[in-house]
């Protein structure tokens, strides 16, 4: 059964330092999916990372993808207040033709003025 | 292009009635997952239809039932509600399985069960 693992589950940050969100995922599986949530909304798509060595950036996060290691990483430098919200990773998993995501337990992130 | 929509936004259901929850796909998407998210957790997936079946499904009771209709929109049943039932639904939509890049989702149905 494929487990997705993020880590930290909670991150409290002050503004303009750096940090590194990890995804660890248990089988095999080339895409990964990045998502942004606030509280009580919907899923906000960060970042689709398609193969080994993608690595995607907008603004002040950046995504990378290593499928050998079953990890990806979620970036962000000089972190700021509007960044605070819950970050997910999806793998993206096939089972007899059903394509299914696979969630992340989610990192909520809470930067510090 | 018209996104993700799902109705009600909210609703609010008593123990043991039943609920139907209701998705329009993006257009041109003719697959349509569901999932469900609990207080402080990730979402989990429900089942997914294509072309007006049952696609695959996850660890959910056969209370959990959906449909999808020929427009690709779908609704999500759930019959003899529990307090665990409280959740947000998501719904999303994504063109063919493999062929598919991505899952678009929609805003969500807010369901608490009391």
């Amino acid at each position: 059964e494929l487990k997705v693992e993020q880590n930290p589950l909670f991150l409290s940050m002050q503004e303009g330092k750096n940090y590194t969100i990890y995804c660890n995922y248990s089988t095999t599986s080339d895409r990964l999916y990045w998502y942004r949530q606030d509280p009580g909304k919907s899923l906000e798509s960060l970042f689709v990372l398609l193969s080994n060595g993608a690595v995607k950036q907008e603004g002040r996060l950046m995504a990378s993808l290593d499928t050998k290691a079953r990890l990806s990483t979620l970036h962000i430098t000089a972190a700021v207040h509007d960044l605070s919200a819950t970050y997910f990773c999806a793998v993206d998993r096939s089972t007899s033709g059903t394509y299914k995501y696979i969630f992340g337990t989610g990192t909520r992130l809470k930067v510090l003025a | 292009e018209t996104g993700v929509t799902q109705s009600p936004t909210h609703l609010i259901k008593t123990r043991g009635q039943q609920v139907t929850l209701r998705c329009s796909s993006q257009s041109g998407h003719n697959t349509v997952s569901w999932y469900q998210q609990a207080l402080g957790q990730g979402p989990q997936f429900i089942f997914q239809y294509y072309r007006e079946e049952e696609n695959g499904r996850g660890n959910f009771p056969p209370r959990f039932s959906g449909l999808q209709f020929p427009n690709y929109s779908s609704e999500l049943n759930v019959n003899a509600l529990e307090l665990d039932d409280s959740a947000l639904y998501l719904c999303a939509s994504s063109l063919t399985g493999r062929a598919s890049l991505e899952q678009y989702f929609g805003p969500g149905t807010r369901l608490t069960v009391t």
